[in-house]
């Protein structure tokens, strides 16, 4: 099993260009989530999913959106990036609810100028 | 709102000796858990301890659980260069909006 990958590891932008992360698990998880890492704090929720096609704000869901069409898949969208999104960008999933065991994928880190 | 802070914010010990880090929250939980993350990797999950239970062990780590002070910490024995990794600490408050809160993180350099 693959379990968490996201895609593209790396990634820089201009302000104002829109791009869209990709995070797929293969552990047939019913919960999926965004979290953004920035240096010296702990990660923070951006949005998350407790199923197929349903999706949900965390703590930090200003400037980005998602969705969850198959449930494999949670996807990450900027409309119209900003400096303030330069971060590292974490996808986790979780089989049956947000409090157990969360397993991560490897991260995207992106930069936007 | 960070619900856990971890203290130390950075501990350096030589390999062989023992590291203990402590995480203290805020509100009421149901359970707490412990990551470790690798330098540039994701989180990978040590630990959970649920809000009725006190102490729990696997392998080297040792966790403890303290809910009247709101606090718990992380024993490593015999630490290795390998458990050079930053460790955080998550909670999930009761009644909460659900989500998992991270504390900011201890960073453990093991000196070979």
């Amino acid at each position: 099993n693959a379990g968490v990958t996201q895609t593209p590891k790396f990634r820089v932008l201009k302000t104002g260009q829109s791009m869209t992360l990709l995070c797929a698990q293969d552990m047939n998880h019913e919960y999926m989530y965004w979290y953004r890492q920035d240096p010296g704090m702990g990660l923070r929720l951006i949005h998350y999913s407790v199923g197929e096609g349903t999706t949900a704000k965390g703590e930090v869901p200003d400037g980005y959106n998602v969705s969850r069409l198959k449930k494999q898949n949670f996807l990450l969208g900027l409309e119209s990036a900003a400096p303030s999104q330069t971060s590292v960008y974490f996808c986790a999933s979780s089989y049956f609810s947000i409090q157990e065991t969360q397993y991560f994928g490897p991260g995207t880190r992106l930069l936007v100028l | 709102s960070q619900q856990g802070e971890e203290d130390p914010q950075a501990l350096s010990i030589q390999e062989g000796e023992n590291a203990t880090m402590n995480c203290s929250y805020k509100t009421s939980i149901n359970n707490l858990q412990w990551y470790r993350q690798n330098s540039g990797r994701g989180l990978v999950h040590l630990i959970l301890i649920r809000s009725n239970e006190r102490e729990k062990h696997s392998g080297r780590l040792r966790v403890t659980l303290d809910t009247s002070k709101k606090s718990s910490s992380l024993l490593i024995t015999a630490s290795r260069a390998a458990d050079t990794a930053s460790y955080f600490c998550a909670t999930d408050a009761t009644g909460s909006a659900r989500q998992l809160t991270f504390g900011s993180g201890t960073q453990l350099t093991v000196l070979p």
